[in-house]
């Protein structure tokens, strides 16, 4: 079964920097494109970009280009999401979700960032 | 690249029907068939409920239905039961590898 693995929870100094990896399994890795989506407290879903696993290829939302670096690391089936220059506006639950065409399929449980002097 | 319009609330009795509506631009909703959305429980991940504007996946009740005309799409779920109870978000291709979401709508079950 499908199955995406985030890391744990982070707290982070203004101006820092953040990676959240996302490792999954249950597919072949390189066959489909991941997604990050995030989440304000108590806010809607926000789409941050999109990575292609098999070549690094991505495309980021305009609102996170220059701060955002999506990577991937296929000797681990894992993906990574830096977000950088961190304010407290970017405390959220960051998602991963595998992309099946052009929906998100299947979601990890979430990552929650807290920016906080 | 704007949010897709969605109202903030609805609500319905069980047994009802209820529609979400989700207002984009023909640069997003209007210019692709792909729109899907995703229920949110509280505390949890968001899940696929449709995709390509009317197409269920595997294990989603067929009270789930979607459909499309113009820039809006829609979400209409009927025989409301106490577990629909939840947040819904509609997102849309729009173009160029970017995706949108809408702002998302509370579902109460009375």
């Amino acid at each position: 079964q499908v199955q995406l693995v985030q890391s744990g929870a982070e707290v982070k100094k203004p101006g820092a920097s953040v990676k959240v990896s996302c490792k999954a399994s249950g597919y072949t890795f390189t066959s489909h494109y991941m997604h990050w989506v995030r989440q304000a407290p108590g806010q809607g879903l926000e789409w941050m970009g999109i990575i292609n696993p098999s070549g690094g290829s991505t495309s980021y939302a305009q609102k996170f280009q220059g701060r955002v670096t999506m990577t991937t690391d296929t000797s681990t089936s894992t993906v990574y999401m830096e977000l950088s220059s961190l304010r407290s506006e970017d405390t959220a639950v960051y998602y991963c979700a595998r992309a099946g065409s052009n929906h998100l399929d299947y979601w990890g449980l979430g990552t929650l960032v807290t920016v906080s002097s | 690249q704007s949010a897709l319009t969605q109202p903030r609330s609805v609500s319905g009795s069980p047994g009802q029907s209820v529609t979400i509506s989700c207002t984009g631009t023909s640069s997003d909703v209007g210019g692709y068939i792909y729109v899907s959305w995703y229920q949110q429980h509280p505390g949890k991940a968001p899940k696929l409920m449709i995709y390509d504007v009317s197409e269920r996946p595997s294990g989603v009740p067929d009270r789930f239905s979607g459909s499309k005309s113009g820039n809006t799409a829609s979400l209409t779920i009927s025989g409301l039961q106490a577990e629909d109870e939840a947040d819904y978000y509609c997102c849309s291709y729009a173009g160029s590898f970017n995706w949108v979401f809408g702002g998302g709508t509370k579902l109460t079950v009375l």
